[in-house]
């Protein structure tokens, strides 16, 4: 059964360094989302992409993070200039539709910020 | 604007019992409801969706839910517990031409033998 994969499965990283969540969502899908869960808290909206280009974004996700979908297979979150407040667990997620669609998650990066 | 609200965040049941899990949702317009479980050191995976068919939807595991307009609800339920459905349970909303979910604040369930 096709599904979403994540790398790395654990980061951790130093404030103020760029990461990259890297994720690879199921090859017919067109839509993409990125979601982050704060220990404790609950999963939180970050991103959507389709077409190329975000299509909605969260107050969250504002200029320190970037996304991008380089290759046609790979679908990349960026944190430019990381804070101890990023870290979380981050989910990517991908559809075939939009709208009702099932979202398909991957397992997650962990991402620590010393 | 939407929002979820998952009442209890643990909830502890005996093997073989009912699991009832609350969810009541929030929407100005009718939502597609999903529920969520996430297995330890696992990602989401959707269990059920409600999206404007059945108001009683069925999903894997024997689990299912039922869309309540009226309250507001959208609760999952399984007749049995088994020691295997323990985890942690999201219910989540979307809206008509968005894709982005919203998720209540999870709810763990315990299996107990």
């Amino acid at each position: 059964e096709p599904e979403v994969t994540q790398t790395p499965s654990h980061q951790v990283t130093q404030m103020g360094q760029e990461v990259i969540l890297r994720c690879v969502p199921i090859s017919n899908h067109l839509y993409f989302y990125w979601y982050r869960q704060i220990l404790g808290q609950k999963v939180e909206f970050l991103v959507s992409f389709y077409n190329n280009e975000i299509s909605e974004k969260s107050e969250i996700f504002d200029d320190q993070f970037s996304v991008e979908r380089p290759d046609g297979s790979n679908f990349t979150l960026k944190i430019r200039s990381t804070k101890l407040e990023d870290s979380a667990m981050y989910f990517c997620a991908s559809s075939g539709d939009g709208d009702g669609e099932t979202q398909y998650f991957g397992p997650g990066t962990r991402l620590l910020v010393l | 604007a939407q929002s979820v609200t998952q009442l209890g965040s643990h909830v502890s049941v005996s093997e073989g019992a009912l699991v009832l899990l609350r969810c009541n949702y929030s929407s100005s317009v009718p939502p597609y409801l999903f529920w969520y479980v996430q297995y330890p050191n696992q990602g989401l995976q959707l269990l059920l969706k409600y999206t404007s068919a059945a108001t009683l939807v069925k999903g894997i595991n024997g689990f299912e839910a039922e869309f309540k307009k009226s309250e507001t609800s959208f609760h999952l339920t399984k007749p049995s517990a088994h020691m295997s459905d323990a985890a942690e349970y999201f219910c989540a909303v979307s809206l008509v031409n968005t894709g982005k979910l919203i998720f209540g604040q999870g709810t763990t369930l315990q299996v107990k033998p």
